[in-house]
């Protein structure tokens, strides 16, 4: 079956521009998750949702970053004013759901973001 | 606060001996430990995970994990190296009392030597 699909797989954007990044989970799943991974690190929670509203978006750095998933499904993270600093590899997952219990997450391959 | 140690940022290892790569975490509750691996250009996928009962989790292509409460460490490991098992791995943890997020390890470098 499907995985979970990202879009673009690269975007090259200049400095003061606004990106937005798509996320399609895998069919069925009503928990999305997004992740920044930046060279040699691990991927660094962002936000989740379960449903269409974010469960927890502590891990947005700044007012700069948004995500929608206005339909439970797809979702977008936006990401205004773009810094050389936000360059990095925008990860998505998705889950069955989300709580106390484990529900193993599954990645996407990905977007690439390099702001010059 | 939840967090993961991954004290080796390579690990080097001959393709046929048993290889090791460490995992220490802090965690408030029980953890859910997991492990994932990441080769280049692709999604991280995932290896194995600790939930409850036996300490020893077996996962995807031969590779094995043992919870250690006492030490909080969920090395991961493997029998027999093979070059095609040369990647990124990544070790994570969660509060099972909590909500779905995962905290990541900085990741180690595993190089299998033909």
């Amino acid at each position: 079956g499907a995985g979970v699909s990202q879009t673009p797989s690269n975007k090259v954007t200049e400095k003061g521009k606004y990106v937005e990044l798509r996320c399609d989970p895998i069919s069925g799943h009503t928990a999305l998750y997004w992740y920044r991974q930046s060279l040699g690190q691990g991927p660094e929670f962002l936000i989740y949702f379960q449903g269409t509203g974010a469960a927890d978006d502590s891990g947005l750095p700044n007012d700069r970053f948004f995500a929608v998933r206005p339909e439970g499904s797809v979702s977008t993270l936006k990401i205004q004013r773009t810094e050389r600093g936000d360059s990095a590899v925008y990860l998505c997952a998705s889950s069955l759901a989300a709580g106390p219990s484990y529900n193993e997450q599954f990645f996407g391959p990905g977007t690439r973001l390099t702001v010059l | 606060a939840q967090s993961v140690a991954q004290p080796e940022d390579q690990v080097n290892v001959a393709e046929g001996n048993p290889l090791t790569v460490k995992c220490t975490y802090s965690v408030s509750g029980n953890p859910y430990l997991f492990w994932y691996v990441q080769y280049p250009n692709r999604g991280l996928q995932f290896l194995l995970k600790y939930i409850t009962g036996d300490n020893l989790v077996k996962g995807s292509y031969g590779f094995e994990a043992e919870f250690n409460k006492s030490q909080t460490s969920f090395h991961l490991k493997k029998p027999s190296a093979l070059v095609s098992d040369s990647a990124l791995y990544f070790c994570a943890v969660r509060d099972a009392g909590g909500y779905q997020k995962v905290t990541f390890g900085t990741g180690t470098k595993l190089q299998v030597i033909p």
